[in-house]
């Protein structure tokens, strides 16, 4: 069974740091694509960040380019995001998910349930 | 950017409708649309793939259909545990994506 456990969430002053972590179990972790999507108070899913199979393609959704960093660890299992300068706006559940590819087409087929992360002074 | 526009925004329905939920990309995405359903407090769920192509385990009463840039999904007849939040998602920008704003399933 896939299983996606994210940790690391928390209370954070605006231009503080936390850093998310996501155990993967259950599959061939380093055979997927991996990302995080977030969901602030209120809204809807927001696509934040990807980290290619071997970590060395990633992207960023533009509001958090230059301040979060996606990484991972292969031989832990492991998927990482590093978010500096944090900001109110930053305030969201953070979702660890898997991407797969059938048909060409790419979609996260699995996802954690979450961790808080709240931004304030 | 791709832009993705969900429509209705928010729709009251009954156990048993028949119920359709659109998504319209600002370009031509051809068949790289995902659909989701979200409920508070848990992991969003896949629910269809590539436009049509239904996630194993999801019930048939769900479906999706369209191309380039309108989609839909469609609940045949609805149950009680599919009231939530539905959210498309293009990968057609892999691998930066877009979700649509969302559409909130409620009871009437």
């Amino acid at each position: 069974e896939v299983q996606l456990v994210e940790s690391g969430g928390g209370l954070a002053q605006p231009g503080g740091s936390l850093r998310l972590s996501c155990a993967a179990s259950g599959f061939i972790f380093s055979g997927h694509w991996m990302g995080w999507v977030r969901q602030a108070p209120g809204k809807g899913l927001e696509w934040v960040a990807n980290i290619e199979q071997d970590g060395r393609e990633k992207s960023y959704v533009d509001s958090v380019k230059g301040r979060f960093s996606i990484s991972r660890d292969n031989a832990k299992k492991s998927l990482y995001l590093q978010m500096n300068s944090l900001r109110a706006e930053d305030t969201a559940v953070y979702y660890c998910a898997r991407e797969v590819d059938t048909a060409m087409v790419p979609y996260f087929d699995n996802w954690g349930q979450g961790t808080l992360v709240t931004v304030s002074s | 950017d791709i832009q993705m526009t969900q429509s209705p925004s928010s729709l009251s329905a009954s156990v048993g409708d028949r119920v359709i939920i659109t998504c319209r990309a600002s370009q031509s995405i051809s068949t790289y649309l995902n659909w989701y359903q979200h409920k508070p407090g848990k992991a969003p769920k896949l629910l269809i793939y590539a436009a049509s192509s239904l996630q194993s385990g999801v019930p048939s009463r769900f479906s999706g259909s369209g191309s380039e840039t309108d989609f839909t999904l469609t609940i045949s007849s609805l149950q009680p545990e599919d009231f939530a939040t539905y959210y498309c998602q293009q990968s057609y920008s892999t691998p930066m994506y877009t979700f649509g704003q969302g559409t909130k399933l409620e009871i009437k």
